[in-house]
């Protein structure tokens, strides 16, 4: 059973960059079958697609947010790495990492449990 | 910016029927956007019901089904239970790696 991690920073500074961590294990990492992805949601609020990776390192991002993200992946380590910029308070949210599975079959498949970043002074 | 649009919320009786959509704020959903869907109860990860407009993930009740209703995609809860009061997203593949959510419903079961 795949299974996915989210680690990293609990609290971040405005302004600074927060930076999060996916660990995947129990399954394939390098596949041309998935991107990976992260997905966001502040409290209260609905989900929000950041920004996905294929193994190769081609990346795709949300165009809202584009200017301030950066994602990698290191395949030797079956991780994939979320870098925020010019953080505000209302970059505060639960972050997930997920796997998409693409080739016809479009969809999110595996979820990590999220983890709650918050972004004060 | 493309917005894709849901019912901010329902509410149905046990063993009700009621069906959610998800649109476009500028266009038609067709088959080839392979509409998603997920529930989510509160503090918890997102869970998969549906990709591909209307293909039940592993494990979950045939009272869940998709569909293209329209010019939107459609989740059906067919017999409402208890544990179907959730929210609930869509998700449409704009192509070229891009993808957005849909803003979400709240269903109650009461």
């Amino acid at each position: 059973q795949l299974q996915l991690q989210e680690s990293g920073p609990g609290l971040v500074k405005p302004s600074e960059t927060l930076s999060l961590t996916c660990t995947v294990s129990s399954g394939s990492f390098i596949s041309s079958d998935y991107y990976w992805g992260w997905i966001r949601q502040s409290p209260g609020k609905g989900l929000e697609w950041i920004g996905s990776i294929y193994y190769s390192g081609n990346t795709y991002y949300n165009p809202s947010l584009k200017s301030r993200v950066t994602i990698s992946i290191d395949t030797s380590r079956n991780q994939l790495s979320l870098k925020l910029s010019s953080v505000t308070a209302a970059d505060t949210a639960v972050y997930y990492c997920a796997r998409w599975r693409r080739s016809g079959y479009y969809h999110f498949d595996y979820w990590g449990q999220g983890t709650l970043v918050t972004v004060s002074s | 910016q493309t917005v894709v649009t849901q019912e901010p919320s329902f509410s149905v009786s046990p063993g009700g029927t009621v069906t959610l959509t998800c649109g476009l704020s500028s266009g038609s959903v067709s088959a080839s956007l392979y509409a998603s869907w997920y529930q989510q109860t509160p503090g918890q990860a997102p869970r998969t019901l549906i990709y591909s407009t209307d293909t039940r993930s592993s494990g979950v009740p045939d009272r869940f089904s998709g569909s293209i209703l329209g010019n939107k995609a459609a989740l059906t809860i067919t017999g409402a239970q208890a544990d179907d009061d959730s929210d609930y997203y869509c998700v449409l593949y704009m192509g070229s790696g891009i993808l957005v959510f849909g803003t979400g419903t709240k269903v109650t079961v009461l």
